[in-house]
């Protein structure tokens, strides 16, 4: 099993442009998790899906967030525009039914996200 | 408002020594906490996990401790290894929109010195 898989590892990017980040979860997972991490705020929920629906976004900071989940093997978050402030290490997990309950989610190796 | 709170940024402990992780939690409706580690440039692992009618669970050197009366717990590392170094996150978990989603706290960066 090769883990959550998170594209790309490193993203530098200009104020303004429009960023795409990736993630494939583990196979036969339900529930997809995306969070982004700074030193300030800590690991945040921005929003989950489970059996590719989103449930809950309202961690998403703003509409220039948007993230899918076009099938149960892919998920992509979009940050359009740009901004410094976005600028955090991105994490995607994902888990098996309610078992991250007591066992916790796989997460990916995250993203980091710079924007100049 | 932090319903999940690491107040100790970092540790230092001597390796063979025990480390002492503490975190405090504000919600008396969380069920079931957890520990993950995170090494640098990789995403946490998932390390133990306390349910709310326990107040003790073991696992190899790994104990976390539950005061629910005091709303904290810990995580013991006993020995310590200079491998344990990485951060800990404490999270606490509760039912919201039919899931269990956790809430994190900051971290807490443990070093182990040889």
């Amino acid at each position: 099993d090769a883990g959550v898989i998170q594209s790309p590892r490193h993203e530098v990017t200009e104020m303004g442009q429009e960023v795409t980040l990736r993630c494939k979860p583990i196979s036969g997972h339900d529930y997809l998790f995306w969070y982004r991490q700074t030193m300030m705020r800590g690991l945040e929920l921005l929003i989950y899906f489970n059996n590719n629906v989103p449930i809950d976004d309202s961690g998403m900071p703003e509409d220039r967030f948007s993230a899918k989940m076009p099938n149960a093997s892919f998920s992509t978050l979009k940050i359009q525009p740009s901004e410094p402030r976005d600028s955090a290490v991105y994490f995607c997990a994902s888990s098996l039914g309610g078992q991250h309950r007591a066992r916790g989610y796989t997460f990916g190796s995250g993203t980091r996200l710079t924007v100049v | 408002d932090q319903q999940v709170k690491q107040n100790s940024p970092s540790l230092s402990v001597q390796e063979g020594r025990i480390s002492i992780l503490n975190c405090d939690y504000t919600n008396s409706m969380f069920d079931y906490f957890l520990w993950y580690k995170k090494y640098p440039a990789e995403g946490p692992t998932f390390l133990i996990s306390i349910s709310s009618i326990k107040d003790k669970n073991e696992d190899g050197r790994f104990t976390v401790f539950l005061n629910k009366s005091a709303k904290h717990l810990s995580l013991h590392i006993v020995p310590s290894q200079p491998g344990d170094s990485a951060v800990y996150f404490c999270a606490a978990s509760r039912l919201s929109g039919g899931s269990y989603i956790p809430t994190f706290g900051r971290g807490t960066s443990l070093i182990v010195h040889p």
